[in-house]
């Protein structure tokens, strides 16, 4: 498992339905963050897990958005009810934070479609 | 809220020249790293300067912090055209924070 690998790369879905976006880090790393880039811009911060803490949920959008950690290893991002203002680019990211952050790992990302 | 602003948001220089681009953050960090990003996706990896650290430096790039005022600047020397991207500043304040980024900088760089 060479770098962090995420899934569909591409996804084109109806207004109203749900999506889900995976995320697969590298192994061993504790760190995992998720962001959206809207074409053009920064990246803005979602949400980070950092092994057993309570995630940092502070840039959620909406309630509409959320995201899981299971066994402190895949993630999962899951929008609800997805509306055109959430078609961007998801990216997850990956580090061996401990304490302080060190180099983050990116993965090729999500092109969420929203139609 | 982000973290970091970097600046100009735009940039084109000739093959050959140096490029400089600026960031400014708002409150006390660990450490700040710059990335590269082509064709808006997955984001590579380019220098970590610490809190402590006043320069590095890695093949053609040349990174200063500046703490007292809360900025750092990413040079890139003897540019080519294959440098070519967005780069973009991230910090992770004191605590357990997320590394947050800013909105970049594009850089062309014409041959």
């Amino acid at each position: 498992g060479a770098g962090v690998s995420q899934s569909p790369s591409n996804k084109v879905t109806e207004k109203g339905k749900d999506v889900e976006l995976r995320c697969d880090p590298i192994s061993g790393h504790t760190a995992l963050y998720w962001y959206r880039q809207s074409l053009g811009q920064g990246l803005e911060f979602l949400i980070y897990f950092q092994g057993n803490s309570a995630p940092d949920k502070s840039g959620l959008p909406s309630d509409r958005f959320s995201a899981e950690r299971t066994g402190g290893s895949v993630s999962t991002l899951t929008i609800q009810r997805t509306q055109q203002e959430d078609s961007a680019v998801y990216l997850c990211a990956s580090s061996l934070a401990q304490g302080t952050h060190t180099e983050a790992f990116f993965g090729q990302g999500t092109r969420l479609t929203v139609v | 809220s982000q973290q970091g602003e970097e600046d100009p948001q735009a940039l084109s220089i000739q093959e050959g020249e140096n490029a400089t681009m600026n960031c400014s953050y708002k409150t006390s960090i660990n450490n700040l790293q710059w990335y590269r990003q082509n064709s808006g996706r997955g984001l590579v990896h380019l220098i970590l300067i610490r809190s402590n650290e006043r320069e590095k430096h890695s093949g053609r790039l040349r990174v200063t912090l500046d703490t007292s005022k809360k900025s750092s600047s990413l040079l890139i020397t003897a540019s080519r055209a294959a440098d070519t991207a967005s780069y973009f500043c991230a910090t992770d304040a004191l605590g357990n924070t997320p590394l947050v980024f800013g909105k970049g900088t594009r850089l062309s760089v014409i041959a």
